[in-house]
């Protein structure tokens, strides 16, 4: 069953720490996004990467990290320097190269801070 | 700068009458646009989508309406139930491979 999976569901932050988040996708898609969803807004583009071993910076990237080397893994990792990580990030997938792209979503990870 | 707006954080309807989700863009070079459901805690789903080529696409209870000359889209769910109570989010791609989202409307269907 293909898909997106992010791990963990629920995750926990001490001040200082850096955290990373998981995903795996296993749709043979080239490229893989990471959003953050804030209450009441909208989905804000942290990193984006459209092919292995290349990634952009997205609207909010600051505080943040990301690697793709491998095609079905794009891990973020939330750096002590983002300094309001309370958030629930959002994992995706699309084709990539198409001009009818379609965004696939993992399940979320919910990220507080202790 | 915000460039896909949803203007209407909530809206409330009766189970069996239209639900009507408006979506406002800026940008004319958008090449296709989707519209998501979200659920509480989950990742957003797919619903449909139209290519700025078109201007209706159809999909059960589902409909898309697009006008470019006013860019502007609309989502109508006919007839709406229950089950449909979730946020809904309209998104356009294309512009340097970005997908862009808009804020979200709350959709309450009534029973």
């Amino acid at each position: 069953d293909g898909g997106i999976t992010q791990s963990p569901k629920y995750l926990f932050r001490k001040e200082g720490q850096n955290v990373t988040l998981s995903c795996e996708q296993n749709l043979n898609h080239d490229a893989m996004y990471w959003y953050r969803q804030d209450p009441g807004q909208g989905l804000r583009l942290i990193y984006y990467s459209q092919i292995v071993n290349d990634f952009q910076k997205g609207d909010i990237a600051e505080g943040y990290s990301v690697s793709r080397e491998k095609k079905e893994s794009f891990p973020l990792t939330v750096t002590s320097a983002q300094k309001n990580p309370t958030a629930f990030y959002l994992c995706a997938s699309s084709i990539g190269g198409t001009t009818n792209e379609k965004l696939f979503f993992g399940s979320g990870t919910q990220l507080s801070v202790l | 700068d915000q460039q896909v707006k949803q203007n209407s954080p909530s809206l409330s309807v009766q189970e069996g009458r239209i639900s009507i989700l408006n979506c406002d863009y800026t940008n004319s070079m958008f090449d296709y646009f989707l519209w998501y459901k979200k659920y509480p805690a989950e990742g957003p789903t797919f619903l449909i989508s139209i290519s700025s080529i078109k201007d209706k696409n159809e999909d059960g209870r589902f409909t898309v309406f697009l006008n470019k000359s006013a860019k502007h889209l609309s989502l109508h769910i006919v007839p709406s139930q229950p089950g449909d109570s979730a946020v809904y989010f309209c998104a356009a791609w294309g512009h340097g491979n970005q997908f862009y989202f808009g804020t979200g409307t709350s959709l309450t269907v009534i029973p």
